[in-house]
């Protein structure tokens, strides 16, 4: 069965934009959660969707946000890109809510400039 | 949240010779996962083992719950073994480990 698809896989923005990633989880998966990592900073969550509802909130400012929709995908967006931003996005694919075991896209490389 | 630690941060090996990597963790979890990253960013999925031993191939992990660490071995390793390994735990959302890069030369 296929695994999950990020897109677009890499991505070059101007200070000041937005932008919108998207992960298709696994079929019958219904959670879906993000991560930045960066080299300064590591692996960090910033949330977690199940259901269509934010279940689970990291440590990141309002300008990041997510939504899930009725067949499962989400999308993650960013406001007013700063260049700190510039990270590796990945979503992560969960058959249940919180702590089930995790699968991993192949990630969105996000460059700020 | 809960704190991740990974050791070593850096590993060297001769191609053929066996490494242990250790993951300790400050809290009870309900999951404890191992990934190698790929050189492209993906997280590969090693290990979801919040206890006990589990084993595949030339990879096995230990995961000892109420001491609050778990341990990666590598076996015969192979040139593709290289990258980073990283350990995640978690209650609800997984916290990473900063990861073992792991080197092995031919």
């Amino acid at each position: 069965k296929a695994g999950v698809t990020q897109t677009p896989r890499y991505l070059i923005k101007t200070r000041g934009q937005q932008v919108t990633l998207s992960c298709s989880p696994i079929s019958g998966h219904r959670s879906v959660s993000w991560y930045q990592q960066t080299p300064g900073q590591g692996l960090q969550f910033l949330f977690e969707y199940f259901s269509e509802t934010q279940r689970n909130k990291g440590n990141f400012p309002g300008r990041f946000s997510g939504r899930q929709f009725s067949n499962s995908r989400s999308e993650m967006n960013v406001s007013t890109l700063e260049l700190g931003d510039s990270a590796l996005y990945l979503c992560a694919s969960s058959f249940g809510q919180g702590a089930r075991e995790a699968f991993f896209g192949q990630g969105t490389r996000l460059t700020v400039v | 949240g809960i704190q991740v630690e990974q050791s070593p941060p850096d590993l060297i090996l001769q191609e053929g010779a066996n490494s242990t990597l250790r993951c300790n963790f400050s809290d009870s979890v309900n999951n404890l996962q191992w990934f190698h990253q790929n050189p492209w960013g993906q997280l590969i999925n090693l290990f979801y083992i919040p206890s006990g031993t589990k084993q595949n191939g030339r990879l096995s992990a230990t995961t000892v719950a109420t001491e609050r660490y778990s341990l990666l071995y590598i076996s015969s390793s192979q040139t593709t073994d290289s990258g980073v390994y990283f350990c995640a735990a978690a209650t609800h959302n997984l916290f990473f480990g900063t990861g073992t890069r792991l080197t092995v030369i031919p």
